[in-house]
């Protein structure tokens, strides 16, 4: 199983801001996922974060709002750029291999005011 | 795109019942089905990984089957625990990637 630290575990931001959340993998891990969950609704997949290459966003998500990096097989970060109140949700890394469950982050629980 | 579909959205049930809810899938490029418990404040925490059509899991009270040809999984929970109370997620596991149903929310009553 692997061990997944997110941070920062909460922030309160300021719209028109930018924050970045950092994943720290205990092991290599060929990808990475990030997921939102806004009040009520379903945890949703953003992106697949690719080592050595662009992420691959789903439909509604775009790099310039949520740019992503994966310098490597350990980390990933996520940036939810120019925020709104919209963008208020938690925030969650992941990691998968085919044949097992994934592991996620603690989360990040993000207030835009 | 996949849709996963979870039922019912919430579910309120007494300490000491059985309970069950549904998740379903469209069948075609399955590869595996897992469910999650999601506690408040905490990771989502993986429940079953299941693969095969008729495959049924257990652990503890909690068990799970699966039906891959009509596309749908049900979660049972035996005599209900306040501690059982989080939301239950289905996640279906397509390509390379992992979509998650809406969850179905339960809360114990004691």
């Amino acid at each position: 199983s692997a061990v997944i630290s997110q941070k920062p575990s909460r922030d309160i931001c300021q719209r028109g801001t930018s924050l970045t959340i950092q994943c720290q993998v205990d092991s290599q891990v060929t990808m990475m996922f990030w997921y939102r969950q806004q009040p009520g609704q379903s945890l949703t997949l953003i992106a697949t974060a690719n080592q050595g290459s662009e992420a691959t966003y789903e439909s509604g998500f775009v790099i310039d709002k949520f740019p992503i990096s994966r310098p490597n097989l350990t980390f990933s970060t996520l940036t939810v750029s120019n925020m709104s109140p919209e963008d208020s949700s938690i925030y969650l890394c992941s990691e998968t291999d085919r044949n097992t469950e994934a592991f996620f982050g603690q989360g990040t629980r993000l207030t835009v005011v | 795109i996949l849709n996963v579909e979870q039922s019912p959205q919430s579910l309120h049930v007494q300490e000491g019942d059985s309970t069950n809810f549904t998740c379903s899938f469209p069948s075609s490029n399955f590869y595996a089905l897992h469910w999650y418990r999601w506690e408040t404040a905490k990771s989502p925490e993986a429940l079953f990984v299941m693969t095969l059509n008729g495959d049924e899991k257990k652990k503890g009270r909690i068990s799970a089957t699966l039906n891959t040809k009509e596309g749908y999984s049900y979660l049972y929970i035996k005599g209900s625990q306040p501690e059982d109370s989080a939301t239950y997620l289905c996640a279906v596991m397509e390509a390379s990637k992992i979509i998650f149903g809406s969850g179905t929310r339960l809360s114990i009553r004691p």
